[in-house]
């Protein structure tokens, strides 16, 4: 079956950096997503990767590594916006191809 | 740009009542998505519709059955509601099933079952 992995809660202050990890176990992988969600709001896309690597999109980034079933979403420069919940999504071919969702990593940045 | 739209936002049913939670999305894509959030957790697959004529169970799917009215439309029906239904579901779409496809995500109906 599918399973992923976050911490719950991470907390940093403003202008820091912080990485949220995600582990997964897939019965068969095809990339990684990443999703914000906002409080009472929609989850927006963030990234997407299928390859080792670090992929960069502005203050965000997002690294797999395949052979470690791992992957992380690096947050630079947070403002207060980015207090949100952060969710990582695996393909899983197992799953009809479809994404699963990990439980969510609630970042709270502080003044 | 409207995007996925969902209606209604906020229903409250009692218990053994139907309804259908309607999404429609005006992006022309080929794939629509039902999902569940309970609090404090992800997203759960309820059904999905890879391209227009085409439905498929996902992770939780009874209790549940969907229609793909058009390529624009996706609409969740409740038969009989239960208590453990009480969610907010979230419709989403994208360009195709598979590949680097963002899902692009309605804002949600919140659903109460008393």
């Amino acid at each position: 079956g599918q399973s992923l992995e976050q911490p719950s809660e991470v907390t940093a202050v403003e202008g820091a950096i912080v990485q949220i990890n995600c582990t997964y176990q897939t019965s068969g992988f095809y990339g990684l997503s990443w999703y914000q969600q906002h409080d009472g709001g929609a989850p927006t896309f963030l990234s997407y990767n299928a390859l080792d690597g670090l992929e960069e999109t502005g203050r965000f980034s997002s690294f797999l590594s395949r052979s470690d079933s791992y992957g992380y979403l690096l947050l630079q420069e947070l403002q207060m916006k980015d207090s949100a919940s952060y969710f990582c999504a695996v393909r899983d071919r197992g799953y009809g191809q479809n994404f699963v969702f990990g439980p969510g990593t609630r970042l709270s940045v502080l003044p | 740009n409207a995007g996925v739209t969902q209606t209604p936002k906020f229903q409250v049913l009692k218990t053994g009542q139907s309804m259908t939670l309607q999404c429609a999305q005006d992006m022309n894509h080929n794939s629509m998505y039902w999902y569940r959030q309970d609090p404090g957790m992800g997203l759960r697959l309820i059904y999905y519709s890879a391209s227009e004529g085409t439905t498929d169970k996902g992770e939780v799917p009874n209790g549940y059955n969907v229609s793909r009215l058009n390529k624009r439309e996706f609409s969740l029906r409740l038969e009989s509601a239960a208590p453990s239904q009480t969610s907010v579901y979230f419709c989403a779409s994208s360009e195709a099933f598979l590949g680097n496809q963002p899902q692009h995500f309605g804002d949600g109906t919140r659903l109460s079952i008393l």
